[in-house]
């Protein structure tokens, strides 16, 4: 069955700017988590949506955001873009995040290059 | 706060050897764990989870081991070759924490042939 897809995967946008990130989690999965990778911070994690509810939120500005579709399918949006939001972004899907099903799966991720 | 931390920033081992990773954690809350491999600018493969009530998982060549009382967990690749030299994570989860993972800052395995 096909793996967690993420678009694009390259993205390079100017400071200021705002930006919208896809990823279409594993057929069945509806949880999706999203993380970003830097080389200082590690991978830290941004929000989790299940069911198209945000059920948990990590430590970042209300700048990010993300929502849900019917479908699973989830996206990510950034606004006024920072020198710093550079980094790999990475969406996971699983499906329901306990101790009894601990199987989590990340997409290859998106690059985005903020000039 | 390093809740989860892997104090070996890098391991090197000889092809056909066991490599053993480790991973300590401070969080009781945390009943899940998992282990992944890296590559840069990838995002991370999945490789074996374990859940609290277990203290051994076994999936082909790898294993990990969950000492609770010690909040520590090992990843053993037997017998290791060159494709596994990669970066990895181990993360940990909480049931009460929908989704979230927090991760190890990673250790560089590398395998020489």
């Amino acid at each position: 069955k096909a793996g967690v897809t993420q678009t694009p995967r390259y993205l390079i946008k100017t400071r200021g700017q705002q930006v919208t990130l896809s990823c279409s989690p594993i057929s069945g999965h509806r949880s999706v988590s999203w993380y970003q990778q830097t080389p200082g911070q590690g991978l830290q994690f941004l929000f989790e949506y299940f069911s198209e509810t945000q059920r948990n939120k990590g430590n970042f500005p209300g700048r990010f955001s993300g929502r849900q579709f019917s479908n699973s399918r989830s996206e990510m949006n950034v606004s006024t873009l920072e020198l710093g939001d550079s980094a790999l972004y990475l969406c996971a899907s699983s499906s329901y995040w306990t101790a009894l099903n601990t199987e989590a799966f990340f997409g290859q991720g998106t690059r985005l290059t903020v000039v | 706060d390093q809740q989860v931390k892997q104090n070996s920033p890098s391991l090197s081992v000889q092809e056909g050897r066991i490599s053993i990773l480790n991973c300590d954690y401070t969080n009781s809350m945390f009943d899940y764990f998992l282990w992944y491999k890296k590559y840069p600018a990838e995002g991370p493969t999945f490789l074996i989870s374990i859940s609290s009530i277990k203290d051994k998982n076994e999936d082909g060549r790898f294993t990990v081991f969950l000492n609770k009382s010690a909040k520590h967990l090992s990843l053993h690749i037997v017998p290791s070759q060159p494709g596994d030299s990669a970066v990895y994570f181990c993360a940990a989860g909480a049931t009460t924490s929908y989704g979230k993972l927090t991760f190890g800052q990673g250790t560089i395995l590398t395998v020489h042939p």
